[in-house]
């Protein structure tokens, strides 16, 4: 079993703090990694994703792989009350391998 | 642009009925994904067509469940004699695909499956 694993939550950030979530895969062959953002009873959407080792920025989101570790986090800077949604860690090899979601709030 | 559409968007069945959920990709994209996503669960993967490769239908979870791919386009998930336990929302993903770029998939709105 490929397993991705995520703390479920809920993390409680307040407003403008950094949010850290993290996410740690166990198939080493793993090339690509995405994080999925999930509104209750809406489809995922897509944040970002990554795959070298190191960090990528895109606007708040900021996404951190460690291979050697195979570890893989997001932080969402300025957090704001819209950011509370689930998230969605996913691995690729050919389909994505889902981990299950840590819940975030953001709190006013 | 036209994002990937599902229907129908909710289902309520009998059990033991057999069901069709239906998936239209994004224009253009060669890769479709059914995952489902049961209440409190992460997204588990069920089938993966790729252009015209037999399907990689690894995540399957029994012989009940089967899927098409029509014209390279239009997915077709059946799900026959449904039970109880496979209540839950099927997401549909597509994704471009291409050699040398890392590939993106964009999920449907899902269908809620509901199996009385």
């Amino acid at each position: 079993q490929k397993e991705v694993e995520q703390n479920s939550g809920p993390l409680s950030v307040p407003e403008g703090a950094i949010a850290s979530l993290n996410c740690t895969y166990s198939d080493r062959g793993s090339q690509s990694f995405f994080w999925y953002r999930q509104y209750s009873g809406k489809s995922p959407e897509l944040i970002m994703f990554i795959y070298s080792n190191g960090d990528k920025e895109d606007g708040r989101f900021t996404a951190q792989l460690n291979k050697a570790s195979q570890y893989v986090s997001l932080l969402i800077r300025d957090s704001q009350p819209s950011d509370s949604a689930t998230y969605l860690c996913a691995v690729n090899i050919a389909a994505l391998n889902f981990g299950k979601g840590t819940s975030l709030l953001v709190t006013p | 642009g036209a994002g990937v559409s599902q229907s129908p968007s909710n289902k309520v069945t009998e059990k033991g009925k057999d069901v069709e959920l239906r998936c239209d990709p994004i224009s253009g994209h060669t890769a479709l994904y059914w995952y489902r996503q049961s209440l409190g669960q992460g997204l588990e993967f069920l089938i993966y067509f790729q252009g015209n490769s037999a399907p990689d239908k690894s995540g399957l979870p029994s012989d009940r469940f089967s899927a098409e791919r029509t014209g390279g386009s239009v997915s077709t998930l059946t799900i026959q004699r449904t039970q109880q336990e496979d209540s839950a929302v099927y997401l549909c993903a597509s994704s471009l695909q291409i050699a040398g770029v890392v590939d993106t998939q964009y999920f449907g709105p899902g269908t809620r499956l509901t199996v009385l």
